[in-house]
């Protein structure tokens, strides 16, 4: 019983590179999130899917994209990541949006250099 | 920011005491949930409270909600060694778009 997994775990990339965070769920949710946590912030949501074959901005979409690739696959992408985007980012997802509880993965911890 | 702020910011108890920690919200609200993190760990849902609710229960822990005063508290009794997380609140409501809200956290360390 996987839940939501994300990966990578762990990625340093330096200013300017790219990269795309991979979020995969196996509890058929419609809704699938994307969340920055930075110290003394909390939880900062940044895109989410209400459902599949819709993306909507959150609060601090600036400097992402996302991808709602099937229901179960939700990825975030840094097109020129910057050192401000050094966080931990969750993904997250629930059975239909805005009722429902949250189901986290364990974090990406990227560093950018 | 329509973030809520939990207070304290940490607390240190000693195992088999009562920690209460609380948390205050801007807007109005559908629901309120709490979630649990470990360290280097993701959230875990721990309990959700319905704006027409004031009171909730589940096993040690207790959720009240104040809505006139926007604020809720969580209380886990009897603590134990592995309660020992971030506890964050997490609000949700129409004017917030339908989308979760988090709260900055309390740190609470359960001292065996």
């Amino acid at each position: 019983n996987a839940g939501v997994t994300q990966t990578p775990k762990f990625q340093v990339l330096k200013t300017g590179q790219s990269m795309t965070l991979q979020c995969a769920q196996d509890m058929n949710h419609n809704s699938m999130y994307w969340y920055r946590q930075d110290p003394g912030m909390g939880l900062r949501l940044i895109y989410y899917s209400a459902s599949e074959g819709t993306t909507d901005k959150g609060e601090v979409p600036n400097g992402y994209n996302v991808s709602r690739l099937n229901k179960r696959e939700f990825s975030l992408r840094l097109e020129s990541a910057a050192p401000s985007q050094t966080s931990v980012y969750f993904c997250a997802s629930s059975e239909r949006q805005a009722v429902e509880k949250l189901f986290f993965g364990s974090g990406t911890q990227l560093s950018v250099l | 920011s329509q973030q809520g702020e939990e207070d304290p910011q940490a607390l240190s108890i000693q195992e088999g005491e009562n920690a209460t920690m609380n948390c205050s919200y801007k807007t109005s609200i559908n629901n309120l949930q709490w979630y649990r993190q470990n360290s280097g760990r993701g959230l875990v849902h721990l309990i959700l409270i319905r704006s027409n609710e004031r009171e909730k229960h589940s096993g040690r822990l207790r959720v009240t909600l104040d809505t006139s005063k926007k604020s809720s508290s969580l209380l886990i009794t009897a603590s134990r060694a592995a309660d020992t997380a971030s506890y964050f609140c997490a609000t949700m409501g129409w004017d917030t778009g339908n989308q979760f809200y988090f709260g900055t956290g309390t740190s609470l360390t359960v001292i065996p």
